[in-house]
């Protein structure tokens, strides 16, 4: 049961374009989200959060959307840039009971120059 | 400050055998977490640990197993390996179980790429 969805295996953006990852979730217990970037051979990084009681959160040029009603979040990534070249996950915690993080499968970034 | 150090970085082990990795967190951090990333399935978790103890465990077989140390170090083992284990191994460490923001350092390692032949 996959709490957490990336449906786009794959996205390709030009460079200086915008940049769009969709997350889904299906726990609605869910209150505290994060985004994570991972280049091949590293471990993830993490990259933006958003806790439930917000809908947007901005660092730089990412920006986290929270659609609750709609169990959806975004990651906006604006301008994109080569270095944005990429797997991200999103991944999703509930504050009461466990502590653990439900992630999801990954979406391959890949900004052409 | 040093980061999660994950050993080793590659293994290549026989199906039926065991394997054990270790994780160092950052110093300080008493919180450990592992995952294993397959591709298709994301990152799922194994298990995590705080202060020697295990406090959540994900959906894996009795196969996988884990400690922690006083040191806050932890090992995972994975006994009778299957070809289905071959993945890359995670470890994360933060101060405490809750946190896990840019503020408060949930930080992976590199990782361990394990195969299973």
């Amino acid at each position: 049961d996959q709490q957490v969805k990336q449906n786009s295996p794959s996205l390709s953006v030009q460079e200086g374009r915008i940049s769009i990852l969709n997350c889904d979730y299906t726990n609605s217990m869910f209150d505290y989200f994060l985004w994570y970037k991972k280049y091949p051979a590293e471990g993830p990084t993490f990259l933006i959060s958003i806790s439930s009681i917000k809908d947007k959160n901005e660092d730089g040029r990412f920006t986290v959307f929270l659609n609750k009603s709609a169990k959806h979040l975004s990651l906006h990534i604006v301008p994109s840039q080569p270095g944005d070249s990429a797997v991200y996950f999103c991944a999703a915690r509930k504050t009461s009971g466990t502590y653990k993080y439900i992630f999801g499968t990954g979406t391959r970034l890949k900004v052409l120059a | 400050k040093a980061g999660v150090t994950q050993t080793p970085r590659y293994l290549i082990k026989t199906r039926g055998q065991q394997v054990t990795l270790s994780c160092s967190p950052i110093s300080g951090h008493r919180s450990v977490s592992w995952y294993q990333q397959t591709p298709g399935q994301g990152l799922q978790f194994l298990f995590e640990y705080f202060s020697e103890t295990q406090r959540n465990k994900g959906n894996f077989p009795g196969r996988f197993s884990g400690r922690q140390f006083s040191n806050s170090r932890s090992e995972m083992n994975v006994s009778t390996l299957e070809l289905g284990d071959s993945a890359l191994y995670l470890c994360a460490s933060s101060l405490t179980l809750r946190n896990a923001g840019r503020n408060y350092g949930y930080t992976f390692g590199s990782g361990t790429r394990l195969t299973v032949v």
